[in-house]
């Protein structure tokens, strides 16, 4: 069945610290795949697909698709960083799941 | 292009009523997704749809869910005899049709059931 985990529902983490968003997926095929990101009272927003390799507000997420694993990464967090990150693997069929989500809270 | 389109943003129905939500998709995106947040939860895909097709229902509940995207005006996600349990955000995506590009987000419409 096609999965997406995201184990951490929230993670907080002090301002200039490192943080790692966690996604695994179970998919068949190749999925490309999406972090999405839902800033406070703001609609859900495209953050950076694999596919482009690009890094976007400080933030890279690598595919392992040996660990089949799609980690969000930052090496410092700042405050407005502080929203909820989905991961998504988007099939040939058009249909984007998305995990559970994790809630990013940036302490100063 | 003024992005996706919801309306109403809040809802209110008592038990029994029935719900109805709007989705325009940017102008161009022939693929429109319903999903469903429930509070403290992440969001579920419910529907996806072309212009008048539904291609994938399989995340919607067997009864009292209806969607339709019709050739002419917004794609409409019914709920029939709504019960407490159907409060949640309901979000709408659009994308055009291409396999790998990403789907932008209305603002989704919260629903509230008393």
């Amino acid at each position: 069945a096609q999965r997406v985990t995201q184990p951490e529902k929230l993670l907080s983490v002090f301002k200039g610290a490192p943080v790692e968003l966690k996604c695994n997926y179970s998919y068949s095929g190749s999925p490309e795949l999406f972090w999405y990101v839902q800033y406070s009272r703001q609609r859900l927003q495209l953050l950076l697909r694999h596919i482009s390799r690009e890094s976007i507000k400080g933030f890279t997420a690598d595919l392992n698709k040996g660990e089949t694993s799609f980690h969000l990464k930052k090496p410092f967090a700042q405050e407005e960083d502080s929203a909820m990150y989905y991961c998504a693997p988007h099939t040939g069929g058009f249909k984007t799941i998305f995990g559970a989500g994790t809630r990013l809270f940036v302490k100063a | 292009n003024a992005g996706v389109m919801q309306n109403p943003r809040h809802l209110v129905r008592r038990r029994g009523q029935e719900a109805r939500l709007r989705c325009s998709p940017m102008k161009g995106h022939s693929h429109v997704y319903w999903y469903r947040q429930l509070p403290e939860e992440g969001l579920k895909f419910m529907v996806y749809l072309q212009k008048e097709n539904i291609i994938d229902e399989s995340g919607m509940p067997k009864e009292r869910f209806s969607a339709e995207f019709p050739k002419e005006g917004p794609s409409i996600l019914r709920i029939q005899q709504v019960v407490r349990g159907d409060s949640a955000a309901y979000f709408c995506a659009s994308s055009p049709p291409n396999w790998n590009t990403e789907a932008f987000f209305g603002q989704g419409t919260r629903l509230t059931v008393v």
